[in-house]
């Protein structure tokens, strides 16, 4: 069965700290590692990650895969009280997002509640 | 234990035909349903949300008519794609949230169903 588990499960720290989540995976087929914001409703896209050890990087937020460790992190550098949120991460384990084959699904973790205090 | 899912993971059908979608909580009543719709670039697009014993609420542009959604029991919600089109292949995923109890509204997602209208 797949499984994919994010740390930690909640955390809070101040404006202009660093924070570094961690999405591990047990996955047969493994394909990609996605990370999603989750503010209200609707999760947003952040990352999409098949390569091992390249660094993506949007702004303030980077993620990077270790595909020998089976895990991913997500970092954002000079926190804000805006990135508060639950950041979600997902693995495919299948080529349906990229290469329009069968699905296998998504796995999701529970997520990571961040909260950022002025 | 917060595991949701879905059935069937895959269906195909030809076009003009209905197909039903389940989305179960397994292990927690789910006072909230949402259902939504994958696009290519990962994506996540709100399509409606269902609370137990109420109309579905659905975001704009998503036709009630032709999604129709039914959350009949706390564990249970069901999306009909009623006289499916070849544009309606997509990649759907529900997920549940328990009652209310924290900052965030927690969701906890399905695996996703590949419906294919041929």
């Amino acid at each position: 069965e797949d499984k994919v588990v994010q740390s930690p499960l909640s955390l809070v720290v101040h404006e202009g700290d660093t924070v570094t989540l961690n999405c591990s995976y047990e996955v047969t087929n493994f394909r990609s590692l996605l990370w999603y914001k989750q503010e209200k409703k609707a999760p947003t896209f952040l990352f999409m990650l098949t390569s091992s050890g390249i660094e993506k990087k949007s702004g303030r937020l980077s993620s990077i895969l270790d595909k020998k460790e089976l895990s991913s992190i997500l970092n954002i550098t000079a926190t804000q009280t805006g990135d508060s949120a639950i950041y979600l991460c997902a693995v495919e384990a299948s080529g349906y997002l990229l290469w329009g084959g069968g699905a296998d699904g998504l796995t999701f973790g529970k997520g990571t509640h961040l909260i950022i205090q002025p | 234990g917060a595991v949701v899912s879905q059935h069937p993971s895959r269906v195909i059908c030809k076009s003009g035909t209905s197909v039903k979608i389940e989305c179960r909580s397994l292990d927690f009543q789910a006072t909230t349903m949402f259902w939504y719709r994958q696009f290519p670039k990962q994506s996540l697009m709100l399509m409606a949300t269902s609370n137990e014993g109420s109309k579905a609420t659905y975001e704009q542009g998503v036709e009630k008519d032709k999604f129709l959604i039914n959350h009949a029991s706390l564990t249970l919600s069901t999306l009909t794609v009623t006289s499916a089109h070849p544009e309606d292949s997509s990649f759907y995923i529900c997920s549940a949230s328990p009652p209310s109890g924290g900052t965030y509204n927690e969701q906890f997602f399905g695996p996703g169903t590949r419906l294919t209208v041929l």
